[in-house]
């Protein structure tokens, strides 16, 4: 009965390759968002979506292109990746807008080598 | 972005103890929410606050919306070991469309 959950809990990666990270929720809401969280616990976010429609895309590198196939579905690729791209990503989700209620999934650890 | 500040950063207590942390902004916020996250998994909602003045438990956990708007406060009673983690407050402001988070608080607990 998993709400939110992503795909893979861990994934290690040369720099310069092409990466996705998967997003589910079950809990039929209609909002999903993307947070980077650095090595100082500061979580920040990157992208939301409302019915798969964007609607936060705060300052983030272009190499990062979520995707979101239908609204319990939010994945996120990431193109040539770098060093600093090395972090914690959550996968949120909320019923309606951007401001209910978030419900974080248990985060990808992202290591670049 | 707008980043809340948390204090105090970190906390090494007692069990028994009683804990308090706060999050201020220098924006007035209409929804505070506080997390808690344990080591390898995602925050996880404790309790939401959604009008100045109010005051929510869960459990032995208490939190309160300020009534500047600008603040929120936690509190936990007769703190156990498994209250280890970090705590985050998020707050959504009066004009914004999403939530910011605060920087955290860092609770240990010594048994």
């Amino acid at each position: 009965d998993t709400a939110v959950s992503q795909t893979p809990k861990y994934l290690v990666t040369q720099m310069g390759n092409d990466k996705s990270i998967k997003c589910e929720q079950n809990l039929g809401h209609d909002t999903m968002y993307w947070y980077k969280q650095d090595s100082k616990k500061f979580l920040k976010i990157m992208f939301s979506y409302n019915n798969k429609e964007l609607i936060i895309n705060e300052t983030v590198p272009n190499r990062f292109s979520p995707k979101s196939p239908d609204k319990a579905h939010l994945n996120l690729h990431i193109n040539s990746l770098e060093l600093g791209d090395s972090a914690v990503y959550f996968c949120a989700s909320s019923h309606s807008g951007a401001t209910d209620t978030q419900y974080f999934g248990p985060g990808t650890r992202l290591t670049v080598l | 972005g707008q980043q809340l500040n948390q204090s105090p950063q970190s906390m090494f207590i007692q069990e028994g103890e009683d804990v308090s942390m706060n999050c201020t902004s220098s924006s007035i916020f209409n929804t505070w929410l506080w997390y808690k996250q344990e080591p390898g998994e995602g925050p996880v909602l404790l309790i939401a606050l959604y009008k100045a003045g109010e005051l929510t438990s869960n459990g032995r956990l208490t939190a309160q919306f300020g009534i500047t708007r600008k603040d929120s406060f936690l509190n936990i009673s007769a703190s156990i070991p498994s209250d280890v983690g970090i705590y985050f407050c998020a707050g959504s402001p009066n004009t914004g469309n999403q939530f910011y988070f605060g920087t955290g608080t860092s609770l240990t607990v010594i048994p």
